[in-house]
């Protein structure tokens, strides 16, 4: 069985500064990972994913992530956060063989001034 | 492009009480799921639906959760009796055949269980 576990559960960070949301799962086989991010009172929208290619992947409002299989981890990092970054994230993970999206806790967000 | 329609955007019900949530994906979706999102948690997957056939609802209680895609397009998700545990968001998702990775989600609905 396939899990996802996000390490932190709330993460304060003042505005202009770097960011990281943790985020390992564990699978018996190849995965799919994704990270979505959702507003308050908002449906999740896709921030980025990896299916294959570079480990290094680069989405929407400047996140990146980097998927190490070695490490069974996909951390989704931001170099300088705005106000407007505040929201929920969660990542998610697909295994090869299904089409099951499992989600994980997700991690709060809250960019200071 | 129009995205995932869901209403109603909230309900408030009491226990034992019956709710319906209907949910309209994007244009030539095939592809449906819906999720339940308790609060502090991450979406669990109910159903899954391709075209108008379940692929997976292993995760559905079925004792009183239902759903029905019909046509193939649009979708009811269904709990009767609602108990206080129901209380959560429900989110629709729907994604393209040939592009199963790329999930669009709706807004959700917003259940309280009184």
């Amino acid at each position: 069985a396939q899990s996802v576990t996000q390490l932190d559960s709330q993460v304060p960070v003042f505005e202009e500064a770097p960011v990281e949301l943790r985020c390992n799962y564990s699978s018996s086989v190849s995965v799919y990972l994704f990270w979505y991010v959702q507003y308050p009172n908002q449906g999740l929208q896709l921030l980025l994913k990896y299916l294959s290619g570079s480990t290094l992947v680069k989405g929407i409002n400047g996140f990146e992530a980097e998927f190490n299989k070695s490490q069974t981890s996909f951390h989704l990092r931001k170099p300088s956060v705005h106000i407007s970054d505040t929201a929920e994230y969660f990542c998610a993970v697909i295994m090869y063989n299904n089409n099951d999206m499992r989600f994980g806790a997700g991690t709060r967000l809250t960019v200071k001034p | 492009e129009a995205g995932v329609a869901q209403s109603p955007r909230y309900k408030i019900i009491e226990k034992r009480q019956s709710v319906a949530f209907w949910c309209n994906p994007i244009s030539g979706h095939a592809t449906l799921y819906w999720y339940q999102q308790i609060l502090g948690q991450g979406p669990k997957l109910l159903i899954q639906f391709q075209n108008n056939g379940v692929v997976d609802d292993s995760q559905l209680p079925k004792d009183r959760f239902s759903a029905e895609r019909l046509k193939g397009v649009d979708s009811t998700l269904k709990i009767q009796p609602a108990k206080l545990e129901d209380s959560a968001v429900y989110l629709c998702a729907s994604s393209q055949f040939s592009r199963l990775r790329e999930l669009f989600f709706g807004e959700g609905s917003r259940l309280t269980v009184l």
